[in-house]
């Protein structure tokens, strides 16, 4: 199975707060977690991403906690502002020499309201 | 670094014609680039997978002589759309995997297909 299902399809945020996307995966092979954000309009812009061997990994305000046994993993934006409205996509792929194929969840819309 | 460019940005054609879309990797040497597909308030389609120098690798359901890739380069791979209709209009987007660890894919800022 090479589904990623994502959740919740929209979020609102007031300003300042956090910010919880999660997904789930039933493939065990995939080993590269990457997050992506999109603006409407524009293409996906990979703002983080993270491998199995590791539980969280933080980038400024972005962090992702990876539960390896659950086969899920969520982003988490802390201090969220206006500017972060947008969609976020996350993926999953297996690190082969066909190119790394990238299976994409639903997406969420966030609203981070003044 | 890891910047892609598309060429246009934007197109609108005839029903019956054919549209060709760029994708260039800019500042790196990509052996694989793929290019999506994208509805309104929707995820991204996975159109194909294209290697430099030999035959695209289609998705099921991708018709291969409608959407003809070419990716003759290690910076620039090519999708035609032949013979446009209506039902074509969408968002297309290429990224290009950059070689290493975990070939991670940047992407393109998409070119907007419009067949009245």
């Amino acid at each position: 199975q090479q589904q990623v299902k994502q959740s919740p399809q929209s979020l609102i945020v007031q300003k300042g707060g956090i910010s919880i996307i999660n997904c789930a995966y039933e493939n065990t092979a995939f080993d590269y977690f990457p997050w992506y954000q999109q603006f409407p309009g524009k293409g996906p812009a990979l703002l983080i991403a993270i491998r199995p061997d590791v539980s969280e990994k933080k980038e400024g305000r972005f962090t992702i906690s990876f539960n390896k046994s659950a086969k899920q993993f969520s982003l988490h934006i802390m201090d969220s502002q206006p500017g972060d409205s947008a969609t976020y996509f996350c993926a999953a792929s297996v690190n082969n020499n066909a190119g790394n194929m990238l299976t994409f969840g639903g997406g969420t819309r966030l609203m981070v309201k003044p | 670094g890891a910047v892609v460019s598309q060429h246009p940005s934007w197109v609108i054609c005839k029903s019956g014609t054919s549209v060709k879309i760029e994708c260039r990797s800019l500042d790196f040497q990509a052996t694989t680039m793929f290019w999506y597909r994208q509805f309104p308030k929707q995820s991204l389609m996975l159109m194909a997978t294209s290697n430099e120098g030999s035959k695209a690798t289609y998705e099921q359901g991708v018709e291969k002589d409608k959407f003809l890739i070419n990716h003759a380069s290690l910076t620039l791979s090519t999708l035609t759309v032949t013979s446009a209709h209506p039902e074509d209009s969408s968002f297309y987007i290429c990224s290009a995997s950059l070689p290493g660890s975990y070939n991670e894919q940047f992407f393109g800022p998409g070119t907007r297909l419009t067949v009245l």
